[in-house]
């Protein structure tokens, strides 16, 4: 069974430019996360998603954020305009109710100068 | 809403001795929890998860964690360290099944050899 797959595994762009990553996720998973991870930290939900629908988004700073998941499968999540802040590790996982267990990628560690 | 912390930033012991990582959370119910460990440069891996029954869980790698109720406490343990357990570990919980998942900062563990 191949893995959650991410792209690209690495990202430097500068500030106030855009950004996006990819995500695939284990084939059959309706549920699809993507999270920030800042040096130092655990890892932070920003957007859920149940399918193709958004089960929670609370966290997602919407003002500079996007994410969307087409035909309950692929996911993309955007930046635009980056800031400093944004510099961190974005991490994708997908669940299946089966286990209740999330699955993760190997993460794009984003840095913006 | 939902926290967990990890006291510990960074724990270091010797190969072979034993190991505890402790893990708080502070939630009205008994929510899912779950450990995962993060190599460098990786994604997270699930090492063990607690969803309800027998307190003493056991997971991959030789690892198992004790749910305590009354000190809302899951801790990982490993009777015996290698030095591939150099890593960081998470601690998370889910107050609902697949839902709302927040993770600890993480305890970064060191092996000496």
């Amino acid at each position: 069974e191949a893995g959650v797959a991410q792209s690209p595994r690495y990202k430097i762009i500068e500030k106030r430019q855009s950004v996006a990553f990819w995500c695939n996720p284990i084939s059959g998973h309706a549920t699809l996360y993507w999270y920030q991870q800042i040096l130092g930290q655990g890892p932070k939900l920003l957007i859920q998603f149940q399918n193709n629908g958004v089960v929670d988004d609370s966290q997602l700073p919407k003002d500079r954020f996007s994410a969307e998941r087409l035909k309950g499968v692929d996911s993309t999540l955007k930046i635009q305009p980056a800031k400093l802040e944004d510099s961190a590790v974005y991490l994708c996982a997908s669940s299946t109710p089966r286990t209740g267990e999330q699955y993760f990628g190997p993460g794009t560690r984003l840095t913006v100068t | 809403a939902q926290s967990v912390t990890q006291p510990d930033i960074h724990i270091t012991v010797s190969e072979g001795a034993s190991l505890e990582l402790r893990c708080n959370y502070s939630y009205g119910a008994t929510p899912y929890l779950f450990w995962y460990v993060q190599s460098p440069g990786q994604g997270l891996q699930l090492l063990l998860k607690y969803f309800s029954g027998d307190t003493l869980v056991q997971g991959i790698k030789g690892f198992e964690a004790e749910f305590k109720r009354s000190q809302s406490s899951f801790n990982l343990r490993k009777p015996s360290v290698h030095w591939s357990d150099a890593a960081e570990y998470f601690c998370a919980v889910a107050p609902n099944y697949g839902q709302n998942f927040v993770f600890g900062p993480g305890t970064r563990l060191s092996v000496l050899p």
